[in-house]
């Protein structure tokens, strides 16, 4: 089955420090893929979104992600973590039946 | 633009018992979604409605839960009887264009705890 893999349950940095978080797509062709952020009980946020076009995308709060088709790969990046950073992250793909298929999710923590 | 609303938030029963959790998408969006996302899992779709009519149920264990959607706006999910298995947080979703794209707005979730 066509899937997502996040790889870590956990990532922990210091404030400050680059965030990589690491997602794997299993796809006969390229899919939609998404980054949500979820922060303590509440509903999912999309971060940003890759469908068409430019591969490197840039989504809300400073983060970005780069759609690399040869290593099957949408890993999310973010220069600077902020405490504000620390939430759930889930990775995500949309086939063709338009029906989303989600990550296991990471944990982000941020030290001071 | 108000957001996708969901009741209650919190709720803790027994199993064997009763429950139903009611989402109001946001106006105008005709597609809406319930996820159920388990402790340290991401959210897996249990239906997906357009308008009023189902387009995916294929993930949603039918011999306990059921869900409508009546006149096309707001849903409502239920279980019947329910299993410990089932505590989870129950997402509900609508969506709707934004730049030529479909895009999902998540409500806040509502808790579940089977005792």
């Amino acid at each position: 089955a066509q899937s997502v893999t996040q790889l870590g349950s956990h990532v922990s940095v210091s404030e400050g420090a680059l965030v990589l978080l690491r997602c794997n797509y299993s796809s006969s062709v390229p899919p939609y893929l998404f980054w949500y952020v979820q922060y303590p009980n509440q509903g999912l946020q999309l971060l940003l979104k890759y469908t068409t076009g430019a591969t490197l995308v840039k989504g809300i709060n400073g983060f970005e992600a780069e759609f690399k088709k040869s290593e099957t790969s949408f890993h999310l990046t973010k220069p600077s973590a902020h405490m504000s950073d620390a939430a759930e992250y889930f990775c995500a793909r949309k086939g063709g039946s338009y029906i989303p298929t989600f990550g296991r999710g990471t944990s982000l923590i941020v030290h001071p | 633009e108000a957001g996708v609303a969901q009741s209650p938030r919190y709720k803790i029963i027994e199993k064997r018992q009763s429950v139903a959790f009611w989402c109001n998408p946001i106006s105008g969006h005709a597609t809406l979604y319930w996820y159920q996302q388990i402790l340290g899992q991401g959210p897996k779709l249990l239906i997906q409605f357009q308008n009023n009519g189902v387009v995916d149920d294929s993930q949603l264990p039918k011999d306990r839960f059921s869900a409508e959607r009546l006149k096309g706006v707001d849903s409502t999910l239920k279980i019947q009887p329910a299993k410990l298995e089932d505590s989870a947080v129950y997402l509900c979703a609508s969506a709707g264009l934004v730049a030529g794209f479909y895009e999902q707005y998540f409500g806040p979730g509502t808790r579940l705890t089977v005792t």
